[in-house]
């Protein structure tokens, strides 16, 4: 079965360092671009950051840039987010998600997020 | 960094069909994602590409897109229809991805 499963939320204060994990199984984990997307609560989902698959390219969303650190590990089929500095802003659910992108007929690429873990909570409060 | 633009709620009566509209600059360079979400729960692609569903995703669910302008379409609307549905694409100007901001759908 193909699975992402994130952890290492919790309650921090601001400030302060957490570091998010993403276990992915049930697919070649090295192929695969992958996401961290967070949604803070009552609110829409919000692109956080992006890994092309061998972890040489790599985007940050502007708030977070400079404070968080995507990386992955392919040996161990895992996506990391260190986040530091953390403001209350911050609070969100941060979710892992799969890259896919296809074409047909070498046509168009079609780029979507196919595979989602559950989520990790994520709180920064004093 | 671009922006998608969606209604913010839209409702439909049970068994009709609904249509969900996203806007934005990245729409005219690539496909917008359709994703569902339900209170608690992670997202789910519901759509993506020209019109493609993944596995299980119940033939009533359609895409659409023309100009800057992305369409999801639900014919016949069912209960368990209802939730929140984001619209994502790649993003033109920068980044690689930019989201919707959501459209909470209410089955009447």
């Amino acid at each position: 079965e193909v699975q992402l499963v994130e952890s290492g939320g919790g309650l921090v204060q601001p400030g302060g360092s957490l570091r998010l994990s993403c276990a992915a199984s049930g697919f070649t984990f090295s192929s695969y671009e992958m996401n961290w997307v967070r949604q803070a609560p009552g609110k829409g989902l919000e692109w956080v950051s992006y890994t092309s698959s061998s972890g040489n390219t790599i985007y940050y969303a502007d708030s977070v840039k400079g404070r968080f650190t995507i990386s992955r590990d392919n040996a161990k089929n895992s996506l990391y987010l260190q986040m530091n500095s953390l403001r209350a802003e911050d609070t969100a659910v941060y979710y892992c998600a799969r890259e896919t992108s296809i074409t047909f007929g070498g046509g168009p690429y079609y780029y979507y997020m196919d595979v989602w873990g559950k989520g990790t909570t994520v709180t920064v409060s004093s | 960094s671009s922006e998608l633009t969606q209604d913010p709620a839209v409702s439909v009566a049970l068994g009709q069909t609904v249509r969900i509209t996203c806007q934005g600059d990245s729409l005219r360079s690539y496909y917008a994602s359709w994703y569902q979400q339900k209170p608690g729960q992670a997202p789910v692609l519901v759509i993506y590409g020209k019109n493609n569903r993944p596995s299980g995703i119940p033939d009533r669910f359609s895409g659409s897109s023309s100009g800057n302008t992305a369409s999801l379409t639900i014919t016949g609307a069912q209960a368990e229809d209802e939730a929140d549905y984001y619209c994502n694409s790649r993003d033109s100007s920068g980044n690689p991805w930019v989201f919707g901001g959501g459209t909470k759908l209410t089955v009447l």
